[in-house]
């Protein structure tokens, strides 16, 4: 079985700290995606990586970055967490643009 | 206008009752389509691919319309256990890949 882990699922944070969330998977998977869920909007995708060092950026990036160093990890850096970033966050990997494997999630609060 | 809509409901049926909802999309040239489930709390996984004829998998049936840009998921013989959100993926023929905001449906006894 595909297994996508997320370092944390549950996350506190304050305003203006640097916060890291990590993504494994070990599938050996090409392509790897962040995204965000909030109610009523549906999942959006913040970066999305389809090698390692190749990143690319999805609908909502502003206020995020990414890491690929390794092909089986992909992290999200806020670089300075704001309120409104308070989601979760869910980390998905897919061999090809088909099925998406997803993480558990980070439910991140920033206060 | 979202590149991806659906009906958030609920869907409130009764055990055993048939269920549907659809899934419009707005880039004419998209070429893959999916169904996702999302049970709460719980990260979303694959249900279906929808394919151009139509396709099912036991008591799930998935349509596509390309005239009227919409897919759809039927479920015959509702059971508790498919109280969840659904989710419809759409990517386009540029790979970009969008979700739409999920239908909720409500099984109940």
């Amino acid at each position: 079985d595909v297994k996508v882990t997320q370092s944390s699922r549950y996350l506190v944070k304050r305003t203006g700290e640097k916060v890291f969330l990590e993504c494994v998977q070990d599938m050996d998977h090409e392509n790897m995606f962040w995204y965000r869920q909030d109610p009523g909007l549906g999942l959006r995708l913040i970066y999305f990586s389809y090698d390692v060092k190749m990143k690319e950026k999805g609908d909502i990036p502003e206020g995020y970055s990414v890491s690929r160093e390794k092909k089986e990890r992909f992290s999200l850096i806020l670089e300075s967490a704001s309120t409104n970033q308070t989601s979760m966050y869910l980390c998905a990997s897919s061999p090809e643009y088909n099925e998406q494997f997803f993480g558990p999630g980070t439910r991140l609060t920033v206060l | 206008r979202k590149e991806v809509e659906q009906d958030p409901g609920p869907f409130n049926v009764p055990e055993g009752a048939t269920v549907a909802f659809n899934c419009t999309y707005s880039n004419s040239a998209s070429q893959s389509f999916f169904w996702y489930r999302q049970d709460c709390r719980k990260e979303p996984k694959l249900l279906m691919s929808v394919y151009s004829s139509g396709n099912e998998d036991g008591r799930f049936t998935a349509q596509l319309n390309r005239a009227s840009q919409y897919i759809s998921l039927l479920i015959r013989d509702s059971k508790l256990s498919d109280s969840a959100t659904y989710l419809c993926v759409v990517i386009s023929n540029d790979y970009k890949l969008s979700f739409g905001a999920g239908t909720t449906v409500t099984v109940r006894a």
